[in-house]
């Protein structure tokens, strides 16, 4: 089956600083990327998504890049400030043996905290 | 409507107690989803359902049993639950077709097992 490897585990970062997660996979058929952001005590939200067929994608200040050959995906943040600080969760997923949904695959986490 | 519901918010049951937990979404996803979250873990998938019909059941155990009596509702009951079965249990719902994978977390049912 899919293991998906988080890193790092914990991340601090000054208000203002850019922070990167990076999230490795590994299988090769997995074609859908997205990361979650969890605050303490609240569900997991859905931030970004790549799918296999796109390097990468920007949505304001965050971006995620996909690099298909290496399995290997990034979760960039720029310009952070103190309501970024939370769970991070990578995801990976495959339509495998034709099933028609996507069975998520999480990393362990990233613990952002952003100091003002 | 862009969201998924959960009921009840928190629950505190015994070991030797019947309950349930309610997910609704109104969203027209044909796949729903629960995972249990432990303290600082990533969700683990527990059970898929496809078109209201059980697809995936990851070896969970049979003191939760899954229901999901139309295209909206997701339940789980839970019967002789144990202390580490104490958890965050959250429900999921996403498109089937295409490639529309996105899933939506419900807020979750925090459960405490006494």
């Amino acid at each position: 089956g899919e293991n998906v490897e988080q890193h790092p585990s914990t991340l601090s970062v000054q208000e203002g600083d850019s922070a990167v997660i990076k999230c490795t996979y590994s299988d090769s058929a997995s074609n859908y990327f997205p990361w979650y952001k969890q605050e303490l005590g609240k569900r997991p939200q859905l931030i970004i998504d790549i799918r296999s067929n796109v390097g990468e994608k920007k949505d304001q200040r965050i971006a995620v890049t996909l690099n298909k050959t290496a399995k290997h995906f990034s979760l960039h943040i720029t310009e952070t400030q103190p309501e970024d600080s939370a769970v991070y969760f990578c995801a990976a997923t495959t339509n495998a043996g034709g099933t028609s949904y996507g069975k998520l695959t999480f990393g362990q986490g990233t613990i952002l905290t952003v100091h003002p | 409507d862009t969201e998924v519901t959960q009921t009840p918010k928190h629950l505190v049951m015994g070991m030797t107690n019947k309950k349930s937990l309610k997910c609704e979404q109104h969203m027209g996803h044909r796949a729903m989803y629960w995972y249990k979250q432990k303290a600082k873990k990533p969700p683990e998938l527990m059970f898929v359902y496809s078109y209201e019909k059980l697809s995936i059941n990851e070896s969970v155990p049979s003191r939760f049993s899954p229901e999901c009596p139309n295209s909206s509702l997701l339940n789980l009951h839970l019967h002789a639950l144990q202390p580490e079965d104490s958890a965050l249990y959250l429900c999921a719902s996403s498109h089937i077709q295409g490639a529309r994978y996105e899933q939506y977390f419900g807020p979750g049912t925090r459960l405490t097992v006494t």
